[in-house]
Order: structure tokens, then C-alpha cells, then sequence
């Protein structure tokens, strides 16, 4: 079985740039849910995709979207980046949408200067 | 916004000790779950607690949900030097599935 994955690991981009963020869920499960770490904080809800379509959206701006493909991995794409969007980006899997245990991906450590 | 507060917000004790964190929470829930972090990194699923459930066990982690309070504990027996991490409560704001809403955590150190 194979667990889930991102990458990059780390990135590093500039003010005003866009970035994409990578997911590759664990096998078998068919819903994507991303959630933004900053330092010192836990991880806050971005959005969840189910079957390649949205399924639920936290308290971000749009310029934070997403998709998901027919074999289930994600992407994760934020426009006109912000100092304050540095932070570790983590991908969870799940079964279900409705599925109450999640498992989450290492991360992706993003640096905005 | 934040849905779990955990407390305290550090840790420290040495190998063998008992770990006691608390979390909680301020809406409804369907279940409570805490989460392991090492170093930045991704989330370790430890235990699920449903909310018609009082106390639930795993191996050295015994958690404790009080509903009518909002909260709950988790307790590390016997600490080890590899259970030093963060620790996360989140919940499911009594919807399921979609969010998981994580507090701020637990910082634990434990030292040889």
C-alpha cells in the first residue's frame, strides 16, 4: 500500500509568483482534502475534492485552487503569491468524503520573500 | 479559524514520565481525533474517540472525552524520547467528513 505523497519538499518563490503543489493519494482512497500549516499553528482547511470536483471550502481566497485528476492525485495552485502564504502545505487522503480519519501527506515547506 | 484549543501549549518531562494534554472545542462533534507531528512534518493519525464514547485506549494512549465540557485529554504512559513531537486534537465541527479543525497543539518534549 502505498501511503501519500507531495512534492515538491521545499520551494522557494517570490512575491507576486504563482506556485503549483503536488499530491499523490494513498491507494484506494478517492478524496483529496489540503490544509495550510503556518509555523507555530495547526493546519487550517483550504479545500477538500472528491471525484475531481470541489467538495467543501475553508476560509481562503480564490486565488487558491485546485483539481483533482482521474486517478485521484491533486494539485494545488496559489496565484499571486504573499509573504503570508509561507507556510508547510499538507495533502490528505481519505476513502470517502465522509470518512472521518484522514492521512496526510509530508508536506511541502513553501518560502514566499 | 481554530475550532481546539490544547493545553498546555509545551511540555517537558523526562523518559518514563506520564504525558497529560488537553484539548477543547467549541461546537457540536460527531467524533475527536488527535494527531501526532514530528519536526514539521505530516500528521500521524493516533486515536479516534467517537462522542458517545467516555474514554478510549491504544497501547501506551489512553484519551477521555467530556462532552457536556467540550473536552478532552490525551494521556502518554511510560514517555519515551521518540514521543517527542507536537500533538494535535481536531474535530469535525459535527459534520462529517470535509474539515478537519485542528487547535493550536502540544509541543512535548521528552529527554533522556
Amino acid at each position: 500500500e502505498t501511503g501519500v505523497t507531495q512534492s515538491p519538499t521545499h520551494l522557494i518563490k517570490t512575491r507576486g509568483q504563482q506556485v503549483t503543489l503536488r499530491c499523490s493519494s494513498q491507494s484506494g482512497h478517492n478524496t483529496v482534502s489540503w490544509y495550510q500549516q503556518a509555523l507555530g499553528q495547526g493546519p487550517q482547511f483550504i479545500f477538500q475534492y472528491y471525484r475531481e470536483e470541489e467538495n467543501g471550502r475553508g476560509n481562503f481566497p480564490p486565488r487558491f485552487s485546485g483539481l483533482q485528476f482521474p486517478n485521484y492525485s491533486s494539485e494545488l495552485n496559489v496565484n499571486a503569491l504573499e509573504l503570508d502564504d509561507s507556510a508547510l502545505y499538507l495533502c490528505a487522503s481519505s476513502l470517502r468524503p465522509t470518512s472521518y480519519e484522514q492521512y496526510f501527506g509530508p508536506g511541502t515547506r513553501l518560502t514566499v520573500t | 479559524s481554530q475550532q481546539g484549543e490544547e493545553d498546555p501549549q509545551a511540555l517537558s518531562i523526562q523518559e518514563g514520565e506520564n504525558a497529560t494534554m488537553n484539548c477543547s472545542y467549541k461546537t457540536s462533534i460527531n467524533n475527536l481525533q488527535w494527531y501526532r507531528q514530528n519536526s514539521g512534518r505530516g500528521l500521524v493519525h493516533l486515536i479516534l474517540i467517537r462522542s458517545n464514547e467516555r474514554e478510549k485506549h491504544s497501547g501506551r494512549l489512553r484519551v477521555t472525552l467530556d462532552t457536556s465540557k467540550k473536552s478532552s485529554s490525551l494521556l502518554i504512559t511510560a514517555s519515551r524520547a521518540a514521543d517527542t513531537a507536537s500533538y494535535f486534537c481536531a474535530t469535525d465541527g459535527g459534520q462529517a467528513g470535509t474539515a478537519l479543525i485542528f487547535g493550536k497543539g502540544t509541543t512535548l518534549s521528552v529527554s533522556s
